[in-house]
């Protein structure tokens, strides 16, 4: 039972340029959970997502980000036009339906923006 | 503001010593949770307490939990080298919504050989 899978672990990109950061949560698991993690920070909550909803966006900037967990597929944050202020390590967390407690997050995606 | 502080922001110990880091919460809890993350890696869920426990164990890591004072604490004993990592406390908030994490800004553990 592989863990919480992301991908890419690293990805650079240019100002302007849009960053696609993929999540596949465990098997089993339908709560998917992105937070982002600021150089010698803690982790912060961006989004909350069940298959094909998303339950709670509030720690989500207003423009340029969004989130999807389709039917089909891996959860995905998506970032256009990323700036400076976006390079951070974004990771994601999934959890069992019984047990939205329990969260397991995965390796994380290094953003950097040049 | 924060909703978990962990104290120490860093600590440096040698290999056999105790190491004890304490989270504070300003609201309500269902749980408290208690993660270690490698420089540049993911999180590892090292382990949960519930707000009607008192104490958990687990292998050499002791957690402790005090409602009244909306603090915790992990203590590591016999601390190895390969236990140096950053130390997250994580609550989820009886208040907040339906299972995202609020972590604190963590505690930078060294442990030196």
């Amino acid at each position: 039972n592989a863990g919480v899978m992301q991908n890419p672990r690293h990805l650079v990109r240019r100002r302007g340029q849009e960053a696609r950061l993929r999540c596949s949560p465990m098997k089993g698991h339908s709560h998917v959970y992105w937070y982002r993690q600021l150089p010698e920070e803690g982790l912060k909550f961006m989004v909350y997502l069940q298959k094909e909803n998303i339950i709670d966006e509030s720690g989500m900037p207003k423009e340029r980000f969004s989130a999807e967990f389709p039917k089909e597929g891996p959860s995905i944050l998506r970032i256009q036009q990323v700036v400076r202020g976006d390079s951070a390590a974004y990771f994601c967390a999934s959890s069992p339906p019984h047990s939205r407690t329990e969260a397991f997050f995965g390796q994380g995606t290094r953003l950097t923006v040049v | 503001s924060q909703q978990g502080e962990e104290d120490p922001q860093a600590l440096s110990i040698q290999e056999g010593e105790n190491a004890t880091m304490n989270c504070s919460y300003k609201t309500s809890i269902n749980n408290l949770q208690w993660y270690r993350q490698n420089s540049g890696r993911g999180l590892v869920h090292l382990i949960l307490i519930r707000s009607n426990e008192r104490e958990k164990h687990s292998g050499r890591l002791r957690v402790t939990l005090d409602t009244s004072k909306k603090s915790s604490s992990l203590l590591i004993t016999a601390s190895r080298a390969a236990d140096t990592a950053s130390y997250f406390c994580a609550t989820d908030g009886t208040g907040g919504s339906q299972g995202n994490l609020i972590f604190g800004k963590g505690t930078k553990l060294s442990v030196k050989p």
